[in-house]
């Protein structure tokens, strides 16, 4: 069945670094990849998505592109800042099949 | 309000009691999903529905679990005769139509002693 597989936390950084957590799928169709943040005390919301091949998601400074031929969504962003530090999670949901399979979640501390 | 809520919060169970779980979603949507979401891992997919209909519940664990939504609007998950290994945090979620970005509430933290 449908995967995600993302890299294990926790990740610490300084403030400034930058910034890369990897993520790859396996799908019998042809997904919309998804990256969830949930901070700390927080529900789960959307950080952004692309739904189809070479699509590029981007927000918050955050970008993720989607990459068919290698089955990745790697979440990236430039410059890291203390209010970064959070819990995220890459997804995936299938066309046709509305429910939203998650990867296990990577743990983000960012040091000032 | 303006966004998915969740009650309670926070449950306490001893095992073998039932316990019921409330989501309201956010008005209008017609999509709602339920997830559970176990200590450090990622929410995996429990049931769906669309307006009052329940499309997919092939993530619901065990018979113990029922989930409805009779008039389209509110659902309750219900689980009977709890255990310990549904000690989790359970996550509902609505969305407009299908495909739509799907809006998390908080969660209610279920812990079975």
């Amino acid at each position: 069945g449908d995967s995600v597989t993302q890299m294990e936390g926790p990740v610490t950084l300084s403030e400034e670094a930058f910034l890369t957590i990897n993520c790859t799928y396996t799908a019998t169709g042809y997904p919309s990849l998804f990256w969830y943040v949930q901070y700390p005390g927080e529900g789960l919301q959307l950080l952004l998505k692309a739904t189809k091949a070479d699509d590029k998601g981007s927000n918050k400074g955050f970008e993720a592109t989607y990459r068919k031929e290698t089955t990745s969504f790697h979440l990236e962003k430039g410059s890291v800042q203390v209010s970064d530090s959070a819990v995220y999670f890459c997804a995936l949901s299938d066309r046709g099949d509305d429910k939203i399979i998650f990867g296990k979640g990577t743990r983000l501390h960012i040091l000032p | 309000g303006a966004g998915v809520s969740q009650s309670p919060r926070y449950k306490v169970a001893k095992r073998g009691q039932d316990v019921a779980l409330r989501c309201d979603p956010i008005s209008g949507h017609v999509s709602l999903f339920w997830y559970q979401q176990a200590l450090g891992q990622g929410p995996e997919f429990l049931t769906y529905f669309q307006n009052e209909a329940q499309l997919d519940k092939s993530g619901l664990p065990s018979d113990r679990f029922f989930a409805e939504r009779p008039e389209g609007s509110v659902s309750t998950l219900k689980i009977q005769r709890t255990q310990q290994e549904d000690s989790a945090v359970y996550l509902c979620a609505s969305a407009g139509t299908s495909y739509n970005e799907q809006f998390f509430g908080p969660g209610t933290r279920l812990t079975v002693l």
